[in-house]
This record gives C-alpha cells, structure tokens and sequence, in this order.
C-alpha cells in the first residue's frame, strides 16, 4: 500500500557534526516532498521542500536529496546544533489538484552537547 | 494574526460527550486543513477546506467527526459521542493557497485531547 516511511526513529548526533535523516516513499505518483521539524508541544514547523523533477535542494545548513529511482528522500543538517533537536518528519504530496500530505511516523534528533 | 492559534490547547473530555476544536488561521489564508497526530506517529490528514467549501473530507474517521468553517476564516472540528480512541493532537494549518500549488503549510500548535 501506499506509504511514507522512515529507517531510523531516533538519532542522535555531537553537537557540531552533520546529521543525516532517511524517508523511503512509496508512490510512484508523489510529486512533491517536504521536511518538517517538531519540537515538543508545537505543531510542525516548515523546513524544505524539493519537487520530483529535481533531485537536490539547499536551504540554510539544510540540503534534501531526492532519489526517485529507489523512491528515498533524505534531509541533511549541517553543523548541528542543540536547537535542532527535534523530531523530524518527511511529507509527500501528488501535486496540484491533491491536498493531502501524507507523513512518515518521524525520526527524533537528538544534538549531543 | 501572526500564525494559526487553536483552543482549547488541552481538553479532557469523558467517553461519550461532545467536543468542539476551534481553529483561527492566518489572516488572508484561504486553504485551511485539520490533522490529527496520536502519540508517536506522524499527522493524519482529516480534511481539508478551501474557503468555506470542504472538497476533501476523505480523511474523516467517521461520522462521527465533521468540520465546518465560516467567513472563510475559523474552523471548528467536531467530534460527537467521543470515544477512547479519539485521543490526539489536533493540529490545524492554513496556507495562502492550495497545497498543490506549491505553498507552505502553517501548523498550529494543537489541541491535545484526552477521552477518559
């Protein structure tokens, strides 16, 4: 069936190095896929983004990687700090004309000082 | 407002009462959307509202949930005759346009609801 899943539920990572989060998808038909942070007892909070005609995508200490070929999605943080401690969920969605995300089950980050 | 505000942020409620969650989105934001997120997992999509207009209810567990929204503006999810299994975070978001074109979703923080 259809399904947006994680490999790893929990990370943790030192302070200052680079953390590396996994999602395996599915849908043939997702189109566009998005990271979210969580911290606790807040909603999720925007990370990135990257549509499937693109296979990699770069924000502020963030990069996504899109593999379509093995249907795997990663989001990479650099130079990790205490307040990426959280958890992390990818998203996929089909496109215009489809409002549903569907998310994976998330994967906590933990920062080690 | 300057994000997506929900009330209550918790609610006990006993098995077989009523609820209503209230969400107040961004101002200007026409496309509105009710998550749900038990413990430990990632969010449920429940429904979804352009305007007032609801074109996507798929994600709606049962009828015993309905959502309605009015001015375009507040949504207010409820559900009836709540059961243990309706404990969750209720999360609402809203974007200045539809999702699939490419826009950000806002999350709230959530209501958390608890069915004794």
């Amino acid at each position: 069936g259809e399904s947006v899943g994680l490999h790893l539920p929990t990370l943790s990572v030192q302070e200052g190095d680079n953390s590396i989060i996994n999602c395996a998808y599915s849908n043939s038909a997702s189109d566009y896929f998005i990271w979210y942070k969580q911290e606790s007892g807040k909603g999720p909070q925007f990370i990135i983004d990257i549509r499937s005609n693109m296979d990699k995508r770069q924000g502020q200490r963030v990069t996504v990687l899109l593999n379509k070929t093995v249907k795997h999605l990663s989001l990479q943080i650099a130079a990790t700090q205490p307040g990426d401690s959280a958890v992390y969920f990818c998203a996929e969605n089909r496109g215009f004309g489809n409002e549903k995300l569907t998310f994976g089950t998330g994967t906590r980050l933990t920062i080690i000082p | 407002g300057a994000g997506v505000s929900q009330s209550p942020s918790n609610k006990v409620t006993e098995k077989g009462k009523d609820v209503e969650l209230r969400c107040d989105p961004i101002s200007g934001h026409t496309a509105l959307y009710w998550y749900r997120q038990s413990l430990g997992q990632g969010l449920e999509f429940l429904i979804y509202f352009q305007g007032n207009s609801a074109p996507d209810k798929s994600g709606l567990p049962s009828d015993r949930f309905s959502a309605e929204r009015t001015g375009g503006s507040v949504s207010t999810l409820t559900i009836q005759r709540t059961q243990q299994e309706d404990s969750a975070v209720y999360l609402c978001a809203s974007s200045s346009m539809p999702l699939g074109a490419g826009e950000k979703l806002f999350f709230g923080s959530g209501t958390q609801l608890s069915v004794l």
